[in-house]
């Protein structure tokens, strides 16, 4: 079983829509949740990260942690096609070293 | 602020040929370092961490090596490249300011042919 399962997608909706992306991780020690975004042909940029359980709002997104089912969800408010892209989850330890990614979801927002 | 420098951003290299990627940090010291690769369509996967100068360790047994030959410098190499060597590598370290999550520089994308 990989540590953190992520549907690849790709996933196609239209401008304006609300999109929901979601992981599940296997291990409950994981403390530090993070999502990247990644454009075609670029390193991935931290978008947002919530230590332990809870939600963590930033502009249009909102990242949620439900540690009881080991499920951590990306929410896009009002998806723009500038947020075509794919989107990492990952996961991290506390004190760990390495930070263990999902294979990304591809998004695709249609003018 | 901290930011990442990989070179070359993209290399095309044959079958059996020798490979160098450079990767420096700013604006930090000591810092944790990672080489991870990205094959096409794939995640992320982790090849090598250090944790300081001259300790590496290594996630994926393989033709690639890496050093540290200094604090912020961390280098990626193989003796002779496979074509399933093909891929994007990225160099990645701790954001000091967003908790233990780190950050990615720009990536060298390498097409063995």
């Amino acid at each position: 079983q990989k540590e953190v399962e992520q549907d690849p997608g790709p996933l196609s909706v239209p401008e304006g829509a609300i999109v929901s992306l979601n992981c599940t991780y296997s291990n409950s020690a994981f403390q530090y949740f993070m999502w990247y975004r990644q454009y075609s042909r670029k390193g991935p940029e931290l978008l947002m990260y919530t230590y332990s359980s809870g939600n963590k709002e930033d502009g249009r997104f909102t990242a949620q942690v439900d540690k009881s089912s080991k499920y951590i969800s990306l929410f896009i408010r009002d998806s723009q096609p500038s947020d075509s892209a794919t989107y990492l989850c990952a996961v991290l330890y506390t004190g760990g070293f390495k930070t263990i990614f999902g294979a990304g979801t591809r998004l695709f927002v249609k003018a | 602020s901290q930011t990442i420098h990989q070179w070359p951003a993209t290399l095309v290299q044959p079958v059996g040929s020798p490979l160098s990627l450079e990767c420096t940090v700013e604006g930090t010291s000591n810092p944790n370092l990672y080489w991870y690769r990205q094959a096409a369509g794939r995640g992320l996967q982790l090849l090598f961490y250090s944790v300081g100068i001259g300790q590496i360790s290594s996630e994926v047994p393989q033709n690639l090596s890496a050093s540290r030959p200094q604090d912020r410098q961390f280098i990626l190499s193989s003796k002779k490249l496979l074509l399933s060597d093909s891929g994007f590598y990225l160099c990645a370290s701790y954001l000091t300011a967003a908790g233990n999550t780190i950050y990615f520089g720009e990536g060298s994308w390498l097409t063995v042919v």
